[in-house]
Parts: structure tokens; C-alpha cells; sequence
């Protein structure tokens, strides 16, 4: 069973609120992500990390901002929700690959639900 | 660039019969290849993955998929579906040459099994 938790599950917040989402994996991986999906539709990628104090975005523009101090915990932060933000946001990790013909799978965690009313 | 296309949306299949959910993808190099399955309420779990070797790739509960080069796919099937499997399924891809190790992920398939 792949360890990589998500706090909280569920989260209702007004507008203009400050948020963090949590996200911690216990696998030691070097490499974190974070994805967005609205129901039904694909997943986009909108922050990764390759270790710590390492940071990029991703394919898809977002408004919120993330930080990699600890290579455990990648958390995801929204300076001021708006309800175009309301989404779910699954993080993901995955080890360093290794030679030719590795290849390393994603773990996930069960996802954040976000609603901003 | 990579992409993966899944182009069902929902595929429904009576419990006992086998199913087959569609993916097929585009990268500029060697594609490693992905199935993820989503249940209710839970996160994504690692179905199985393709790298090199055997086309014929066998994951958990019972599923396989097949890659094919020529026709870049690789279809999720099971010989026989259970009412459980009914869940949202994802396949995803990385180009080998992407050292960033990001996947790319289809838009999903809904797989319904019916009593």
C-alpha cells in the first residue's frame, strides 16, 4: 500500500480565503506532483518538484503556488480562492528513475475536493 | 509533445463478459504506458505499466493490456468483468526521453458492470 496523504479530503471555503492543501509521502521519493481534475475530465499537471527546495509548473496555469522544504511534504497554497478554483487537486509522487529500461509509476493520494462558494 | 487519447467516455459490459477499455497514445520516442484505476471516493491506484519486453503486460485484479507499436495502443482488458471493477480508468503515458518523469493522462473511461 502506497503512503502519500492528502489533508483535508474535503474543503468548503468562502472567497477570498486562504488555503494550503497538505500532501506527505513516506516513500522517500524524490519527485512530487500535484494534478487537477474536474469530474470527467483528464487530469492536468499544475506544480511538480524534483527535490527539495526544487519547484516548476506545471501544463496547466494555475494560480497557487507550492513548496518543497522537506522532501516528505509538498504542500499547495492558494493566496485567495475564488470559485473558479473549485476542483479536486490529487498530489502524486514517484522515486528517481533509474537506467534504461525503468520506468517508475506514479502513487497518488485520495485527492482534495475543493469548493469555494 | 506526448498525448493519450481515451475515446470512450463510459463502456458497459455485463459481469462474466470480457471488456476492453481503449487507449491509444502519441510520443516522439519510446512510450512507457500506464493504467490507473480510480474507485468512488478513493485516489488513483497503479493498475499496470508497459516498458519494454513482453507486449502482453499482466497487473492486478486481473487485468492485462496489450501494447501495440504499429497501431500505438494499449488496450486495458479482463477475460471476465466484475460488478467491482466498475470504476473510472485512466491510462497515461511518458515519453522515455522526458527525464521529468511526468505523465501525460487520458481523459479517462467510465467502466460500468452490470449484474
Amino acid at each position: 500500500e502506497a503512503d502519500i496523504y492528502q489533508t483535508p479530503r474535503y474543503l468548503v471555503i468562502g472567497t477570498g480565503k486562504k488555503i494550503t492543501l497538505e500532501c506527505s509521502q513516506t516513500m522517500g521519493h524524490d519527485k512530487m506532483y500535484w494534478y487537477q481534475q474536474d469530474p470527467g475530465m483528464e487530469l492536468h499537471l499544475i506544480h511538480y518538484s524534483y527535490g527539495v527546495n526544487s519547484t516548476e509548473k506545471g501544463d496547466l496555469s494555475s494560480e497557487s503556488t507550492v513548496s518543497r522544504i522537506r522532501t516528505e511534504h509538498f504542500p499547495l497554497t492558494l493566496e485567495s480562492a475564488r470559485p473558479s478554483h473549485t476542483s479536486q487537486y490529487l498530489c502524486a509522487s514517484s522515486s528517481r528513475t533509474g537506467g534504461v529500461g525503468s520506468g517508475t509509476e506514479a502513487f497518488f493520494g485520495q485527492g482534495t475536493r475543493l469548493t469555494v462558494v | 509533445a506526448q498525448s493519450v487519447a481515451q475515446p470512450e467516455d463510459q463502456v458497459n459490459v455485463a459481469e462474466g463478459n470480457p471488456l476492453t477499455v481503449k487507449c491509444t497514445y502519441s510520443v516522439s520516442g519510446n512510450p512507457y504506458l500506464f493504467w490507473y484505476v480510480q474507485y468512488p471516493n478513493r485516489g488513483l491506484q497503479f493498475l499496470l505499466k508497459y516498458i519494454t519486453g513482453d507486449n502482453l503486460v499482466k497487473g492486478s485484479y486481473g487485468f492485462e493490456a496489450e501494447f501495440n507499436k504499429s497501431q500505438t495502443s494499449f488496450h486495458l482488458k479482463k477475460p471476465s468483468a466484475l460488478v467491482s471493477d466498475s470504476a473510472l480508468y485512466f491510462c497515461a503515458v511518458r515519453d522515455f526521453n522526458n527525464a521529468g518523469n511526468m505523465l501525460t493522462f487520458g481523459g479517462g473511461t467510465r467502466l460500468m458492470v452490470k449484474p
